[in-house]
């Protein structure tokens, strides 16, 4: 499977508690994309970047996320200080841009995150 | 700032029937539009896109796409549903003179029944 590939699939913590999640995009996609989605709601933007370099966060949700792709390949989101209100689907989206802006996303499976 | 709309939030219809989406979208240059769909703890597949061109776009599995400009509309449409394409619907917008991010609506559950 050559898509876009998210670990773990589902993680469960406790309050307070640091998360990291990991997306690995396809292989020759230079942009990726982290999103959150929660239940009866579309995909919210957080982040990109374009190989290494995150080009837009200020949709981070607090100082709490960061993200990084330190080899322009897989990308980590972590939340640090885990609230019950980050319980959501952390998804990941890459795409490739040439000198062209239609670059399509393709997402992967997501990582559902349960606060307790 | 852009946004979508997506006014029903489910559109149930029978197997064999034609299916019709709508979208309706809000942004201040072109707009470059998608829509996705997703399955039960699945990610979302892309169908298909506008950009330019051709005001009916034709995308995966048979559905179709018709960009209106003077409406601001993205409906997405089938001639013949199928059960398999009970799933969650969603469009997205993005302005095209420059790059910025992808915008969803929150989504249109299509339920088709045999």
């Amino acid at each position: 499977d050559t898509g876009v590939s998210q670990n773990p699939r589902h993680k469960i913590t406790k309050r307070g508690q640091n998360v990291t999640f990991r997306c690995d995009p396809i292989s020759e996609h230079n942009r990726l994309y982290w999103y959150r989605q929660t239940l009866g709601q579309g995909p919210e933007f957080l982040t990109y970047f374009q190989n290494e370099a995150q080009l837009e966060k200020s949709r981070l949700l607090s100082d709490r996320f960061s993200a990084e792709r330190p080899k322009g390949s897989f990308s980590t989101l972590e939340i640090q200080r885990t609230e019950q209100g980050d319980s959501a689907m952390y998804l990941c989206a890459s795409s490739f841009s040439g000198t062209s802006s239609t670059d399509t996303q393709y997402f992967g499976p997501g990582t559902r995150l349960t606060v307790l | 700032a852009q946004s979508v709309a997506q006014p029903e939030d489910q559109v149930n219809v029978a197997e064999g029937n034609p299916l019709t989406v709508k979208c309706t979208y809000s942004v201040s240059g072109n707009p470059y539009l998608f829509w996705y769909v997703q399955y039960p703890n699945r990610g979302l597949q892309f169908l298909l896109k506008y950009i330019t061109g051709d005001n009916l776009v034709k995308g995966s599995y048979g559905f179709e796409a018709e960009f209106n400009k003077s409406q601001t509309s993205f409906h997405l449409k089938k001639p013949s549903a199928l059960v398999s394409d009970s799933a969650l619907y969603f469009c997205a917008v993005r302005d095209g003179s420059g790059y910025s991010t992808l915008t969803f609506g929150k989504g249109t559950m299509l339920l088709v029944s045999p």
